[in-house]
Parts: C-alpha cells; sequence; structure tokens
C-alpha cells in the first residue's frame, strides 16, 4: 500500500498570507492525486485532481503541483472561509490512500 | 444537484452487524462507480470500499475485507455496506462517495456521513 505524508500536520496563518502545504507518497504516483478539503463536522469537498486540475467551483486562489512523489497545494491569499483540514490522496493503486491531513489554523 | 445521503448508522455490539445505504440524486447513477469512505472520531479519511456501476467490480480495504459488502441497486439509486462481524475500530462516520468517473477513485461528492459506533 502507498504511504502519504503530509507536513505540516498543522499551523497558524493569517487572513491573506499565502500557504503550502506538502504531500509526499511512499512511491511514485504520476499525477495521481486529489487534494480535499473538510472543516468541522462537514464532508471533504473535492479540490484538485490529477495534483494541478481545479475542481469546478473552486476558488482560483488554490492550486497544486507536483509529479511522482512530492506534490504541493498553495492557497495564494488566504480567506477565512479556508481554515480547515486539508487532506491529499493517491489514486494510483489500490487500496486508494490519504494522507493523515493538515489542520490549518487563524494565527 | 447531485445528492447523496447516507443511513442505517447505530450502537450496535462487537460481532454484531449493520447494513447501511446511501440515497443518490441529482446524476445518472448507473454511470458511476461508488465508494464507501469513513473517518474515526477525530482521526483521518479511510476509503473502504468500492463498486463500479454496474455492481461487477468490488474493491475493499484489508481491514473490512472478508466483513463487509458493499453492493447497488441502480434501479433505486441505492449504494448499500453491509457490515458483519463488527469490531471497536469500525466505529466511524462512514460517507457515502461519487467516484468522479468509472473507476477513477477519485471522490467528486460526498454525503454527510452516518455514523456507526461499536461498543458493548
Amino acid at each position: 500500500a502507498i504511504r502519504m505524508t503530509q507536513s505540516p500536520s498543522s499551523f497558524s496563518a493569517s487572513t491573506g498570507d499565502r500557504v503550502t502545504i506538502t504531500c509526499r507518497a511512499s512511491q511514485g504516483i504520476s499525477s495521481y492525486l486529489a487534494w480535499y478539503q473538510q472543516k468541522p463536522g462537514k464532508a471533504p469537498k473535492l479540490l484538485i485532481y490529477a495534483a494541478s486540475t481545479l475542481q469546478s467551483g473552486v476558488p482560483s486562489r488554490f492550486s497544486g503541483s507536483g509529479s511522482g512523489t512530492d506534490f504541493t497545494l498553495t492557497i495564494s491569499c488566504l480567506q477565512s472561509e479556508d481554515f480547515a483540514t486539508y487532506y491529499c490522496q493517491q489514486y494510483y493503486s489500490y487500496p486508494p490512500s490519504f494522507g493523515q491531513g493538515t489542520k490549518l489554523e487563524i494565527k | 444537484e447531485v445528492q447523496l445521503v447516507e443511513s442505517g448508522g447505530v450502537v450496535v455490539q462487537p460481532g454484531g452487524s449493520l447494513r447501511l445505504s446511501c440515497a443518490a440524486s441529482g446524476f445518472t447513477f448507473d454511470d458511476y462507480a461508488m465508494h464507501w469512505v469513513r473517518q474515526a472520531p477525530g482521526k483521518g479519511l479511510e476509503w473502504v470500499s468500492l463498486i463500479s456501476w454496474d455492481g461487477g467490480s468490488t474493491y475493499y480495504a484489508d481491514s473490512v475485507k472478508g466483513r463487509f459488502t458493499i453492493s447497488r441497486d441502480n434501479s433505486k439509486n441505492s449504494l448499500y455496506l453491509q457490515m458483519n462481524s463488527l469490531r471497536a475500530e469500525d466505529t466511524a462516520l462512514y460517507y457515502c462517495a461519487k467516484d468522479q468517473g468509472g473507476i477513477l477513485r477519485v471522490f467528486d461528492y460526498w454525503g454527510q456521513g452516518t455514523l456507526v459506533t461499536v461498543s458493548s
């Protein structure tokens, strides 16, 4: 099974900041990577798939990059509604697997 | 509008059984694979199972293989998860999720989840 590791596990930032979350796969997954956002008490929401393709309706301040084993999710200008937990997920092979999550909190 | 509504979550004793349901609407149900994904309290996401659009192919996480069975009824736009031999570690919020494509394993829509608690 492919292990996904996110860093950091949590951090604080301010509205307007540019933030980057990193996701590393235990083996190469090409670009078969998705990012999800989850707010407390809510279901996850798909943000990005194929490492860098924005899901319909997702604001353009979100972007993704990477291939192989190293990936990043960048939020260019944090808004109040972006404070949430973010998960990466590989779908290169079975079983599909998630990172442990990165909790983004307000500073 | 895509809607996924799970039901069936309850408190059940270890070793017990349970059947979860997911009612889908707002899309052509039999065009897409469907998944169950769970989240233990305060923990991350864990994929549980997948069923192809026609029910002909199913896949399971090792943690539930041999105990859980996924199925679907396309005439009722419904997805199911039969859970047997339940363990404390199966306690979680169970989400029904739509696959983005055939069997891409990208989850583009999620329900709100149904809570399964395994406890004596």
